[in-house]
Order: C-alpha cells, then structure tokens, then sequence
C-alpha cells in the first residue's frame, strides 16, 4: 500500500517558470490538502479539494493553482514561480463520509523539495 | 479561527528521562486534537488524537497526550525517552465545525534525545 505518493521529490526552477507537482493517492480518501513548509512555521494550507472536481482555497493561496480532476489525484501549480516560493510541499488526504469521518487523520506524502532561484 | 502555539521551538532530554512537547490551542468550538511526528526527510506520520472522551490519550511509540479543557492545552508525553525519538513534533487543530477537516499546525517543537 503505497499510501501518498509525491512527484517530483526535488525541484529547482528559475524565477518565472512553471510546473506542477503531483499528488496521488490510493486509498480511495475523497479530501485532498496541499501545504507548504517554512522553517519555524509549521505547515500552511494552499488549497483542498472535498472530492473530485471541487477545490478551494487554504491559508496560503496566492501563486498557486490546483485541479481535482481524478478522485485519486491532486495536482499543484506554479504559474510563475517565485523565490519566495521556495519551500517543501506536501500532499495529505483524508476520509470525508461516515460517521466520525471528520476525526480522521491526514496521511501525507514525503514532499517535494523546491527551490526557486 | 483556529490557532495552535507550540511555545518551546527545541526541547533537549537524556535518553530514559520523561520527554514533554507543550502545545495550546485556540478554537471557537469543541477541539479535535492531534499530534504528528516528522523524520528527516519524510513526510507527517500520525501520532494519537483526541476527540471526545478521556483525557488521557495513548497513541503510537509508547506516546500519550493528556487534553486539558480549562488551559486550552494538549501537551504530548513520553515516560522514557529514546534517542530514536529526535524529530519534529507538530501539534494541531481542527474545529469540529470546519469545512474540509481542514487542521491548524503549530510551528513545531525539535526534539532532541542525548544518549
């Protein structure tokens, strides 16, 4: 059981490149997060999805957009990065139905590392 | 809003002595509570969490948690600490109200176990 996998695990872009980091899971979770890691800051919330088709904004969302397309997938994008995008990323997901659904831990992937220069 | 404070950014204890991560957290409803343990280079992995019910909580690698209502606290306890045990340790939060199970993390406490 794989759990959930991150791709890339490490990255560096120049300012003003693109790209997008992918999320899978297989667990069959219907809620998806993505959040990014600063040193002293503990994780921040960019977006989340509640199921297939559907996001939402987190925390953090600025410079960033997502899609849900796949229940199994979460994709995370730069549009034009920034040095101040420079941080770990992570992916987390949870179940969402059923009683005591919303008590359930996220489960993460092991991030991607990015750098901005 | 939700808000979580994790007051000591590094705790450093003697391999066998008790290890105490402090956490307070701050929501406008009932609380769930959880902690997370993070590795070098690895992600979050899921440590105990309190829902309802006793106060004292026990989860993974003889870890337990006492939740405490009147101090808004939910601080993380190990009787006997190993050296294996050095990592990060977030504490978080999340309203039993908030849409998405959407969680609050503190900003993480080092631990540091000297053999």
């Amino acid at each position: 059981n794989a759990g959930v996998t991150q791709t890339p695990k490490f990255r560096v872009l120049k300012t003003g490149q693109s790209m997008t980091l992918l999320c899978a899971q297989d667990m069959n979770h219907e809620y998806m997060y993505w959040y990014r890691q600063d040193p002293g800051m503990g994780l921040r919330l960019i977006h989340y999805s509640v199921g297939e088709g559907t996001t939402a904004k987190g925390e953090v969302p600025d410079g960033y957009n997502v899609s849900r397309l796949k229940k199994q997938n979460f994709l995370l994008g730069l549009e034009s990065a920034a040095p101040s995008q420079t941080s770990v990323y992570f992916c987390a997901s949870s179940y969402s139905t059923g009683a005591g659904a919303g008590n359930q831990p996220q489960h993460f992937g092991d991030g991607t590392r990015l750098s901005i220069l | 809003a939700q808000s979580v404070a994790q007051p000591e950014d590094q705790v450093n204890v003697a391999e066998g002595n008790p290890l105490t991560v402090k956490c307070t957290y701050s929501v406008s409803g009932n609380p769930y509570l959880f902690w997370y343990v993070q590795y070098p280079n690895r992600g979050l992995q899921f440590l105990l969490k309190y829902i309802t019910g006793d106060n004292l909580v026990k989860g993974s690698y003889g870890f337990e948690a006492e939740f405490n209502k009147s101090q808004t606290s939910f601080h993380l306890k190990k009787p006997s600490a190993l050296v294996s045990d050095s990592a990060l340790y977030f504490c978080a939060v999340r309203d039993f109200k908030a849409a998405g199970n959407k969680l609050t993390f503190g900003g993480g406490t080092r631990v540091l176990v000297k053999p």
